[in-house]
């Protein structure tokens, strides 16, 4: 199994700061033959299942705001949020599509500070 | 968009079978990928499988033994068994759509409870 690896576990910042969160696989998700990487992010706030917001690494599902952003390739990814909103307190976790039996990331659960 | 919801017994007993069901709207069980994800405290988010075309499965290894996937496509549903469960069973279990089998998640049901207890 591809084991995915999130860190910090939290972070608790000020509204406007940026949140960067990592995400490291065990191997590489990343696919040649169509230069894609098999890696999304999802938020998940209490009571609520989780909700996309990034797929192939970097592309954001539609409505999510451009403040969400997506980076890396093959093991080493970043989800960046570039000014923290209230709204934006959730867990976010990633998740690897690359081969079964898919697996996630721990969580990073964002606060404000 | 597909709507998904999760139905069944909140309570299982140990060694028992869990059984849930998952009603599609919005979109036909014959189309798409049809994954049950299940969230627990101790392991955080967990894939158990998949199911496709009203009968091909791909199951989690860890739990292929006793996870069986089917799907109705008279009633537009998809349902899970996990026999001889146990209290390491319980946990939020969510029914989830997909494009195909290496796919990210695009639409998650609200999830259902399911504590495993005598």
């Amino acid at each position: 199994d591809i084991v995915m690896t999130q860190s910090p576990e939290s972070l608790a910042l000020s509204l406007g700061e940026r949140a960067t969160i990592n995400c490291k696989s065990s191997q590489s998700v990343f696919y040649s033959s169509n230069n894609n990487n098999y890696l999304a992010w999802y938020q998940q706030k209490p009571g609520q299942p989780p909700k996309l917001l990034i797929y192939w690494a970097s592309t954001r599902e539609s409505g999510v705001p451009d403040r969400f952003s997506g980076s890396g390739s093959g093991t080493d990814f970043t989800l960046t949020i570039s000014s923290l909103q209230a709204e934006d307190v959730a867990v976010y976790y990633c998740q690897q599509y690359y081969s079964t039996p898919w697996t996630f990331g721990q969580g990073t659960k964002v606060e404000i500070k | 968009q597909v709507q998904l919801q999760e139905s069944g017994p909140g309570l299982v007993k140990p060694s028992e079978t869990l059984s849930l069901t998952c009603t599609v709207s919005g979109g036909s069980v014959s189309s798409y990928y049809w994954s049950w994800i299940r969230q627990s405290p101790g392991k955080g988010l967990e894939w158990v499988g998949y199911i496709y075309n009203s009968g091909s499965t791909n199951y989690n290894p860890s739990l292929k033994s006793r996870v069986t996937m089917s799907v109705d496509t008279s009633k537009n549903q998809f349902s899970l068994k996990l026999s001889s469960v146990t209290a390491a069973d319980t946990a939020v279990y969510y029914c989830a759509s997909h494009r195909s089998s290496l796919d990210w998640v695009s639409n998650w049901g609200q999830g259902t409870l399911v504590t495993v207890s005598s």
